[in-house]
């Protein structure tokens, strides 16, 4: 199975910071990574796919990149619904594999 | 706007068999793989399995192989995760997802609760 590592597994920021989030894979899977948001209680909400695409409705603050092994999440001026965990997903092979998770607090 | 709602919260004994299920509504629900995704007591997601409506293919993780079953029907588009004799350690919230074009996760349930406890 491909692991995903996310770092930090939690980060406390301030309204209007940079926020970046790291994921990294065990092995190259191209672009084939997804972004998800998770508010407690609540079900995941895709936020980029292919690492880099922007799924419809998603803020523009919020960016993805990479390829390979190495890929980031950016928020670009921290609102308070940004709130929530955040998970990395492979959808390179089977089985699919999440991140453990980053968990964002608004300070 | 594409749906997916789940069966209710459950409370079972362990050793009861368990099936719960994920109605999928205002797509063309045989036309997309639908996955299950687990979410015990305050963790993360864990990808179970997934399954093709249309001819049934099925994709389970080795972590989940064995021990649960993926169905789906498509007359009712709904798709199914069953036990047959839960253990405490199935305790979690479990979602539904439809899969995209992309392999991605773009709409989910709302989750189903399962509780196993004696």
């Amino acid at each position: 199975d491909i692991q995903l590592t996310q770092s930090p597994s939690f980060l406390s920021a301030s309204i209007g910071d940079r926020v970046t989030i790291t994921c990294r894979a065990s092995q190259g899977i191209s672009s084939f990574l997804a972004w998800y948001q998770q508010k407690p209680g609540k079900a995941p909400n895709l936020l980029v796919y292919a690492a880099s695409k922007l799924q419809g409705g998603v803020p523009s603050r919020v960016s993805g990149s990479g390829s390979g092994t190495q890929f980031t999440l950016t928020i670009s001026g921290l609102q308070p619904e940004d709130f929530g965990t955040y998970y990395c997903q492979q959808v390179y092979n089977y089985p699919r594999t999440f991140g453990q998770g980053t968990k964002v607090e608004i300070k | 706007e594409v749906q997916l709602v789940q069966s209710g919260p459950e409370v079972k004994k362990p050793g009861e068999p368990l099936k719960i299920s994920c109605q999928g509504a205002s797509y063309y629900f045989s036309t997309h793989w639908i996955a299950w995704v687990r979410q015990m007591p305050g963790k993360g997601l864990e990808w179970m399995g997934a399954i093709y409506a249309s001819d049934s293919s099925i994709r389970y993780s080795p972590s989940f192989q064995g021990a649960v079953t993926i169905s789906a029907d498509t007359s009712v588009s709904t798709a199914y995760l069953q036990w047959r004799g839960l253990r405490a350690s199935d305790t979690a919230t479990y979602f539904c997802a439809r899969v995209n074009a992309y392999g991605v996760l773009d709409s989910w349930g709302q989750g189903t609760p399962v509780t196993a406890s004696s």
